[in-house]
C-alpha cells in the first residue's frame, strides 16, 4: 500500500464548476501536509499547506482530518488555468516529503 | 523561476550504461533532494543531501548514488541502467524553513530515456 494515495482522475469539469480532490495517508506519524500543483511537463510547485483547522487561499480550500488520515482540496469557480495535476504531500519532521501519485484536472471551456 | 537548475534536460542511454545528472541549488539552500517521477506517477524520493552528507534514502538500489559539493550543488549517478529507470529526475532545493513551510524548490528536471 502506498503511503499517500489519491484518485488519479482525470477530473474533467466545466469552467466555473466546483471540484474536490481527496487524499489519504497511511503513516500516522506524518505531521505536515501540503498540496502541490504540477503543470504538464513542468516541475511541481507548492500550492498550499493543509491545517487541521482548514485553510483557504482565494478559490482554494484545504482540509485535514487527522482521525481519518484524510486530506482534501476544494477548488471553487474553476478556471481553465487550473488544469494541472494536483499532488498531495505528507511530511514527517526529520524525514522526507512523500508525494502521492497526483490527481489530474482538466477544466473545459 | 526557482533558481534551481538541472542538466542535462534530456538524454537517451542504453541498458547497462551509466548516467550522471547535475543540479545547482537555490542560493542559501543547503539541502538537495532527488526524486524520480515515472510517467503518470508522483515523484518518488531517492535520497537527500545536507551539508555534503546523505541524510535519508528512499527505496532505491545502491546503483543510485549521489554527491553534494561544498557549494551545495549535487549529482545523481545511476549505474547499470535498466529500462525502468526511464523517468523524469527532479532535484529539489530547500532550507531549514522548508520543514515548516513545506516548500521544496524544484528544478525543471532531467528526462532520461533508457533504450
Amino acid at each position: 500500500r502506498k503511503e499517500v494515495e489519491q484518485d488519479p482522475g482525470p477530473f474533467n469539469v466545466p469552467e466555473g464548476a466546483t471540484v474536490a480532490f481527496n487524499c489519504t495517508y497511511s503513516n500516522s506519524a506524518s505531521q505536515s501536509f501540503f498540496w502541490y500543483r504540477q503543470d504538464c511537463r513542468k516541475e511541481p510547485k507548492l500550492l498550499m499547506s493543509v491545517y487541521s483547522s482548514g485553510n483557504e487561499d482565494g478559490r482554494f480550500t484545504a482540509q485535514l482530518n487527522r482521525a481519518s488520515q484524510y486530506i482534501s482540496l476544494l477548488i471553487r469557480d474553476s478556471k481553465l488555468s487550473d488544469s494541472a495535476t494536483y499532488l498531495c504531500v505528507a511530511h514527517n519532521y526529520g524525514q522526507n516529503f512523500v508525494f502521492g501519485p497526483g490527481t489530474r484536472l482538466s477544466v473545459l471551456p | 523561476e526557482t533558481g534551481v537548475t538541472q542538466s542535462p534536460t534530456h538524454l537517451i542511454k542504453t541498458r547497462g550504461q551509466q548516467v550522471t545528472l547535475r543540479c545547482s541549488s537555490q542560493s542559501g539552500h543547503n539541502t538537495v533532494s532527488w526524486y524520480q517521477q515515472a510517467l503518470g506517477q508522483g515523484p518518488q524520493f531517492i535520497f537527500q543531501y545536507y551539508r555534503e552528507e546523505e541524510n535519508g534514502r528512499g527505496n532505491f538500489p545502491p546503483r543510485f548514488s549521489g554527491l553534494q559539493f561544498p557549494n551545495y550543488s549535487s549529482e545523481l549517478n545511476v549505474n547499470a541502467l535498466e529500462l525502468d529507470d526511464s523517468a523524469l529526475y527532479l532535484c529539489a532545493s530547500s532550507s531549514r524553513d522548508s520543514l515548516i513551510t513545506g516548500e521544496l524548490f524544484f528544478g525543471e528536471g532531467s528526462r532520461l530515456t533508457v533504450l
